[in-house]
């Protein structure tokens, strides 16, 4: 089966301006997690989705954003980029944590690079 | 909020040797545990995941780890490990809130 669809792979963006990622997540699953990993922080949760809901949220401004579309896929959108916000980002889905399935499968990521 | 020590940051070895990484969490209550693996250049991958039930969960590539609830452990292990297992190694937590909680990763290096 298909696995997590990230796009875009690689995006540069200039500072000020913002950007929006997609994934797809694997078919059936219907909660979809973000994250982001840098050199410097690791790999830190940004927020879950699970039908079109969010249910919880990490500890980041609140530049970052997040959506879920009835068919699951779901967009992340970060504005007024700074250049701290240059790193990997990750989704990852599963088909429902709060029934006890935490088989979370990661995308390959979007590298987003901020000049 | 859950945090998550692994107590090596580099580890190298040569092929053949054994492997084992530490991994501590703080939270006090259930969890359930997961390592992942990364590639040089590839994605997030599952190795083996602790739930509930036996507290030694075998994994791919012939690696395993032992839940050891008393001590907030959940260390990984190889018994020999091959050039291939070059990659970048995370502990991760759930405490049922729709997240995971990674530790800061260890890269580990095998020499042929």
């Amino acid at each position: 089966k298909a696995g997590v669809t990230q796009t875009p792979r690689y995006l540069i963006k200039t500072r000020g301006q913002q950007v929006t990622l997609s994934c797809s997540p694997i078919s059936g699953h219907r909660s979809v997690s973000w994250y982001q990993q840098t050199p410097g922080q690791g790999l830190q949760f940004l927020f879950e989705y699970f039908s079109e809901t969010q249910r919880n949220k990490g500890n980041f401004p609140g530049r970052f954003s997040g959506r879920q579309f009835s068919n699951s896929r779901s967009e992340m959108n970060v504005s007024t980029l700074e250049l701290g916000d240059s790193a990997l980002y990750l989704c990852a889905s599963s088909l429902d944590p709060s029934q006890g399935d935490y088989g979370y499968t990661f995308g390959s990521g979007t590298r987003l690079t901020v000049v | 909020a859950q945090s998550v020590s692994q107590h090596n940051h580099h580890v190298i070895l040569s092929e053949a040797a054994s492997l084992e990484l530490g991994c501590n969490y703080s939270y006090g209550g259930t969890v359930n545990l997961f390592w992942y693996v990364q590639y040089p250049g590839q994605h997030l991958q599952l190795l083996l995941k602790y739930f509930s039930g036996d507290p030694l969960v075998k994994g791919i590539k012939g690696f395993e780890a032992e839940f050891i609830k008393s001590k907030f452990s959940f260390n990984l292990r190889k018994p020999s490990v091959q050039w291939s297992d070059t990659a970048e190694y995370f502990c991760a937590v759930n405490e049922d809130d729709y997240k995971l909680s990674f530790g800061a990763g260890t890269t580990v290096t095998v020499r042929a």
